[in-house]
């Protein structure tokens, strides 16, 4: 399995466009999560679905940001309009089992510059 | 509100040493507790996981622990090597999975 695939890996904008992260899950795992990484905060979960369904998003920070998983092996996460405060790096992960059971398995992040 | 904690932030050890970090949690309802591992600019690699049923896990140099009670994990790396040197990071899964801000490891050669 390639793991958790992320894309981009990098992504420079700037203030007030559109940002869209893509995530494809490992394949069977049926919940999947977005954190958001800053040296400040450090790790922050954003939100999670399970079997597509979104569950809990009380970390997504406001109404800029939202997020979809229309199908088991694809979400995507919007930042609609970026501002410079969002620069973090995001990370995708997914699991087998609700609430992380088995444990997460991460993708190697998109690192966002809004500037 | 689970609050997890990281002690040190930092820490610097001869090439050799064994060493012991800690991780702390504030509620022990938990299903589980991950340890990870981070390279600079890079994702997060899982190193062991314990059930909240299991005391600890091992793999190869690694040993962790939980105390669900007092609410404490420790990651004990044994012979530690300058490839070793990186940011360890705890989550703990309860009704949130919740990380602390890590440890950044630096070995010395």
């Amino acid at each position: 399995d390639a793991g958790v695939i992320q894309s981009p890996r990098h992504e420079v904008t700037e203030m007030g466009q559109e940002v869209t992260l893509r995530c494809k899950p490992i394949s069977g795992h049926n919940s999947l999560f977005w954190y958001r990484q800053t040296m400040m905060r450090g790790l922050e979960l954003l939100i999670y679905f399970n079997n597509n369904v979104p569950i809990d998003d009380s970390g997504m920070p406001e109404d800029r940001f939202s997020a979809k998983m229309p199908n088991a092996s694809f979400s995507t996460l919007k930042i609609q309009p970026s501002e410079p405060r969002d620069s973090a790096v995001y990370f995708c992960a997914s699991s087998f089992g609700q609430g992380a059971s088995y444990g997460y398995t991460f993708g190697s992040g998109t690192r966002l510059t809004v500037v | 509100k689970q609050e997890v904690t990281q002690i040190p932030a930092a820490l610097s050890v001869p090439e050799g040493e064994n060493l012991v970090l800690n991780c702390s949690f504030t509620d022990s309802a938990i299903y589980n507790l991950q340890w990870f591992r981070q390279d600079p600019g890079k994702g997060l690699t899982s190193l062991l996981l314990i059930q909240s049923s299991q005391r600890e896990q091992t793999s190869g140099r690694l040993n962790a622990s939980l105390d669900k009670s007092s609410g404490r994990s420790t990651l004990y790396i044994a012979a530690s090597q300058p490839g070793d040197s990186a940011t360890y990071l705890c989550a703990v899964s309860g009704d949130k999975i919740i990380f602390g801000k890590g440890t950044r490891l630096h070995i010395l050669p």
